[in-house]
């Protein structure tokens, strides 16, 4: 059984350039989250997609979007990237129906922007 | 309003000794409430999970927590800390306030285990 699975792994980026990240969930989830979590703070919620829509939104701005495809696989992309961009994202997926907030993450991607 | 609080961001343990990291949350609906761990540059394994049923959660690796409803708590606890235990742990939040499942993570609390 397949758990979480997103790449690339580690990437290095200049101020401006655009990124996509990718995920794929455990199988038999419909529900992704992404996450960014900056060094030596607590992941900090972006967006949830669901049936291919995004569900809900944390305080990112607009530079940050994303997209889930039919087979429940999801991007994260990122515009015009800050300095302060630079984090480890993390992909979480869930089961909707299931409904009670458990997330089986992913090893995350770690972006740098320099 | 959903928050959840760590109240240490640092322990320190020598092996052999119990662990105790302390979580309280706030919720305004019946939560969920879990605890993880992250090793270095790794992404995030559930610990345990408490989902309104037995209070008392045990998990993997010998860790277990008590929901304390009238504290509004949720620490999570080891009787004998082993050097693999040395990670980032934390406490998460889950609560349905209208629709969709909202999470909310606590800032994170850095375990040191000392041989």
């Amino acid at each position: 059984d397949a758990g979480v699975t997103q790449s690339p792994t580690h990437l290095i980026k200049t101020r401006g350039q655009q990124v996509t990240l990718r995920c794929s969930p455990k199988s038999g989830h419909d529900t992704v989250s992404w996450y960014q979590q900056a060094l030596g703070q607590g992941p900090q919620f972006i967006f949830q997609y669901y049936e291919e829509e995004e569900r809900q939104r944390g305080n990112f701005p607009d530079r940050f979007s994303g997209h889930q495809f039919p087979n429940y696989s999801s991007e994260l992309n990122v515009n015009a990237l800050l300095l302060g961009d630079s984090a480890l994202y993390l992909c979480a997926s869930s089961l909707q129906d299931r409904n009670t907030g458990e997330l089986f993450f992913g090893e995350g991607s770690r972006l740098t922007v320099l | 309003a959903q928050s959840v609080t760590q109240l240490d961001s640092h322990v320190s343990v020598s092996e052999g000794t119990p662990v105790l990291l302390r979580c309280n949350y706030s919720s305004s609906y019946s939560p969920s409430l879990f605890w993880y761990v992250q090793h270095p540059n790794k992404g995030l394994q559930l610990l345990l999970k408490y989902t309104s049923a037995a209070t008392l959660v045990k998990g993997i690796n010998g860790f277990e927590a008590e929901f304390k409803k009238s504290e509004t708590s949720f620490h999570l606890t080891k009787p004998s800390a082993h050097m693999s235990d040395a990670a980032e742990y934390f406490c998460v939040v889950s609560d349905q306030p209208g629709g969709y499942q909202k999470v909310t993570f606590g800032t994170g609390t850095k375990l040191q285990v000392i041989p």
